[in-house]
């Protein structure tokens, strides 16, 4: 148990589909985000939310789509997908502005494949 | 600009060998630096970080990790490495000024040999 949730961790959708990825996390934490890591990439930053307000948006493609209705809870909706947006999904949070809280935890991941 | 490089894609090392991955960065204000470990299709597991004092510091799995302010690297060590080691490690670089936000370098990734 690494305080930080991610469900479903296995995602199969077809092109067409609408889905959602979950987040949530029970530290206490005021940032949230999320990642993407393709095979032999690096990771990269999706989103950012610091105390709900998305503060960061990396040039990502509106079918992904982020909502952060409290600082416990992200998700990630998923909508018209293509098979070059399969991936592993991290979730990841901190407690942002203080020493000892920076760095991340982070969710297990949701391995994602797009048919 | 920031940024986090790890030179080494992959490394393969003996099962009772010492271990050195190797990071180094580019950031402008004061660094706080961690490592990672990733287990394949798991998320990833913080071993270290380093805020400020002891330039040398212990974390989990009896990994440690030096910081080179001089040499913009904090390389992560290990004396002997356990089969259960293999795993890809990631170095990130951060600071109170950055939103919380992380700056990863792009892994290595670690075989051990028997």
């Amino acid at each position: 148990e690494t305080g930080v949730t991610q469900t479903p961790r296995h995602l199969v959708m077809g092109m067409t589909n609408k889905k959602s990825l979950k987040c949530e996390q029970h530290l206490g934490h005021n940032a949230m985000y999320w990642y993407k890591q393709s095979a032999k990439k690096p990771l990269e930053l999706m989103f950012v939310y610091n105390f709900k307000e998305q503060t960061e948006n990396n040039s990502v493609p509106s079918r992904f789509s982020p909502e952060c209705p409290n600082s416990s809870h992200l998700f990630l909706h998923l909508h018209t997908l293509q098979p070059e947006d399969s991936a592993l999904y991290l979730c990841a949070s901190s407690q942002a502005g203080t020493v000892q809280g920076s760095g991340y935890t982070f969710g297990s991941g949701t391995r994602l494949t797009v048919v | 600009a920031q940024s986090v490089t790890q030179p080494d894609i992959h490394i393969t090392v003996s099962e009772g060998a010492s271990l050195e991955l190797r990071c180094n960065y580019s950031y402008g204000a004061t660094p706080y630096l961690f490592w990672y470990v990733q287990s394949p299709g798991q998320g990833l597991q913080l071993l270290l970080k380093y805020f400020s004092g002891d330039t040398l510091v212990q974390g989990i799995k009896g990994f440690e990790a030096e910081f080179k302010r001089s040499q913009s690297s904090f390389n992560l060590r290990k004396p002997s490495v356990h089969w259960s080691d293999a795993a890809e490690y990631f170095c990130a670089v951060g600071s109170l000024g950055q939103g919380g936000k992380l700056i990863f370098g792009q892994g290595t990734e670690l075989s051990v040999k028997p």
